[in-house]
């Protein structure tokens, strides 16, 4: 059970836009800790992909984009390509916890 | 070119101990905290310990409490994992990652990561 709740799957078609909630509580995000973003394609290491709810590393397309609000926070892509099938993850810090926690991860699937 | 490159993965039998290595290049090592993740097979990322900058504040996850410790030496920019008691759910890959913040109050990411070094524990 992570700290930080994702869906498990997503999945839409080449071009399509989706979202991938990321879930937390009072003592992470809800207390005004960022929250981050990271893709991972399987067999690799994780990459960072949104910082700070919202800003973008350099390198990662602007089709990429983060937004918070209250306990909870989200990753929308638009335009997608199959390059994107991976696994995304959620990221932030918990207080109760002192130390960083992650959403169990999303599977996007390009149909 | 920032690099991280993890080394020490092995097969250990349950209650022994193994010591991760990370050799860091490309960054000034001493002006960032860094950070170990786990990832069990086919299962989803877990912090497991930070150490700050000059090693005097050192964080570790509740279930590794007593049994790893973090540590780093900044003279030969390396960071380190020293696991001991392994159980069979420390099973995974480890990660070494450089963390980084813009405003230390709200928290901070990993970013770049090693590319990991699987550790199984099994008799």
């Amino acid at each position: 059970q992570s700290v930080l709740t994702q869906p498990p799957s997503v999945s839409g078609a080449p071009g399509q836009r989706v979202t991938i909630s990321c879930t937390g509580s009072s003592s992470n995000i809800g207390a005004g800790y960022d929250v981050h973003w990271y893709q991972q394609i399987p067999g690799t290491a994780p990459k960072l992909l949104i910082y700070g709810n919202i800003n973008r590393p350099s390198g990662v397309p602007d089709r990429f984009s983060g937004s918070k609000s209250g306990t909870s926070a989200s990753l929308a892509i638009t335009g997608l390509q199959t390059e994107d099938e991976a696994d995304y993850y959620c990221q932030s810090y918990d207080a109760s916890l002192s130390g960083s926690v992650f959403g169990g991860g999303t599977k996007l699937t390009v149909l | 070119e920032v690099q991280l490159v993890e080394s020490g993965g092995a097969l250990v039998q349950p209650g022994g101990s193994l010591r991760l290595s990370c050799a860091a290049s490309g960054f000034s090592f001493t002006d960032h905290w860094m950070s170990w993740v786990r990832q069990g097979p086919g299962k989803g990322l877990n912090w497991v310990a930070s150490i700050k900058e000059d090693g005097s504040e050192k964080f570790h996850v509740d279930s590794v409490k007593g049994r790893f410790t973090i540590s780093r030496d900044n003279a030969k920019n390396s960071l380190f994992l020293q696991m001991n008691s392994l159980r069979a759910d420390d099973t995974a890959v480890y990660y070494c990652a450089r963390l980084r913040y813009s405003d230390w109050k709200k928290g901070k990411w990993f970013d770049p990561w090693g590319q990991g070094t699987l550790v199984t524990v099994s008799s």
